[in-house]
C-alpha cells in the first residue's frame, strides 16, 4: 500500500496566486515527520517545509505552509502568491519514528506557474 | 561548506558493465542514503547506513551493493548494469534527528546501454 500519495500529476496556477498542492500518508507509527521537497528542472532537492506529528501548530516557512489534517492523514503544501521560479515538481516525504531516518516519497505534483 | 557530495554527475554505462557512485559528506552525519529517481516518479530507497560499519537494505536493493568504511564516505557499487537502472541516483545524509531534513547530492544521472 502507499505510504504517501499525490494525487495530482500536474497542476497550473497564474502568478501572484495561491496553489494547493496535496499529499496524504498512512502509518500507524504516532511518531513521525512530513517533509516537502521542489526538484526544479535542473534536478537538485530543495527541502521547503517540515511539520511533526506532534506539532499543534501549522507550519510555515516564508511563503510555504503546511495544512496539517491529522485525523484525515493529509499533509497539504500551500504556495502564497507563486512566482514564475515555483514552477517544479513538489514531493512529500514522510519519516517515521522507527525508520531509522528513512524517508518515504510520493509520486510527485510538477507546478506549472503562468505569467 | 560541500554538504554531501556525489560523483559523477552524469554516466553512460554499457550493459554488463560496472561502476562506483561516489558520495562524500562534511557535515559529520551519521545516517547515509541513497536514493534512485526513476523518470516521472518519487525517489525510492536503495541502501542505508546508520553509522560506519552498519548498512542495510530499502525498498529496491537488488543490483546494488554499498559499502561504509568511514561517516563521511558511502559508495554505491552498480555490478553488471542493466538498462533497469537507468536513473538519477541521489545520496542523502541527516544528522539523525526525526524532525531534521535530509540534506541531498546533486545527483547522478547514469544511463545504460
Amino acid at each position: 500500500a502507499q505510504k504517501i500519495t499525490q494525487t495530482q500529476p500536474g497542476m497550473f496556477v497564474q502568478e501572484k496566486e495561491a496553489v494547493t498542492l496535496d499529499c496524504t500518508y498512512d502509518t500507524s507509527d504516532p511518531s513521525y515527520g512530513l517533509f516537502w521537497y521542489k526538484q526544479p528542472s535542473s534536478g537538485e532537492m530543495i527541502f521547503l517545509i517540515y511539520q511533526g506529528s506532534y506539532d499543534q501548530q501549522n507550519a510555515t516557512e516564508g511563503r510555504y505552509s503546511l495544512n496539517f489534517q491529522k485525523a484525515r492523514k493529509s499533509a497539504n503544501l500551500v504556495i502564497s502568491a507563486s512566482q514564475l521560479g515555483d514552477s517544479a515538481m513538489y514531493f512529500c516525504a514522510m519519516r517515521e519514528g522507527n525508520s531509522y531516518g528513512k524517508l518515504t516519497f510520493g509520486q510527485g505534483t510538477i507546478l506549472t506557474v503562468h505569467p | 561548506n560541500a554538504g554531501v557530495t556525489q560523483t559523477p554527475k552524469f554516466r553512460i554505462l554499457k550493459i554488463g558493465q560496472s561502476m562506483t557512485l561516489q558520495c562524500t559528506q562534511d557535515m559529520n552525519h551519521n545516517y547515509m542514503y541513497w536514493y534512485r529517481q526513476d523518470p516521472g516518479m518519487g525517489l525510492k530507497l536503495i541502501y542505508y547506513s546508520v553509522g560506519a560499519g552498519i548498512t542495510d537494505k530499502g525498498e529496491v536493493p537488488n543490483g546494488y551493493n554499498v559499502s561504509r568504511s568511514t561517516t563521511e564516505d558511502f559508495p554505491l557499487r552498480l555490478e553488471l548494469a542493466a538498462p533497469s537502472q537507468t536513473s538519477v541516483y541521489f545520496c542523502a545524509s541527516i544528522v539523525g534527528r526525526l524532525n531534521t531534513e535530509a540534506f541531498f547530492g546533486q545527483g547522478t544521472r547514469l544511463t545504460v546501454v
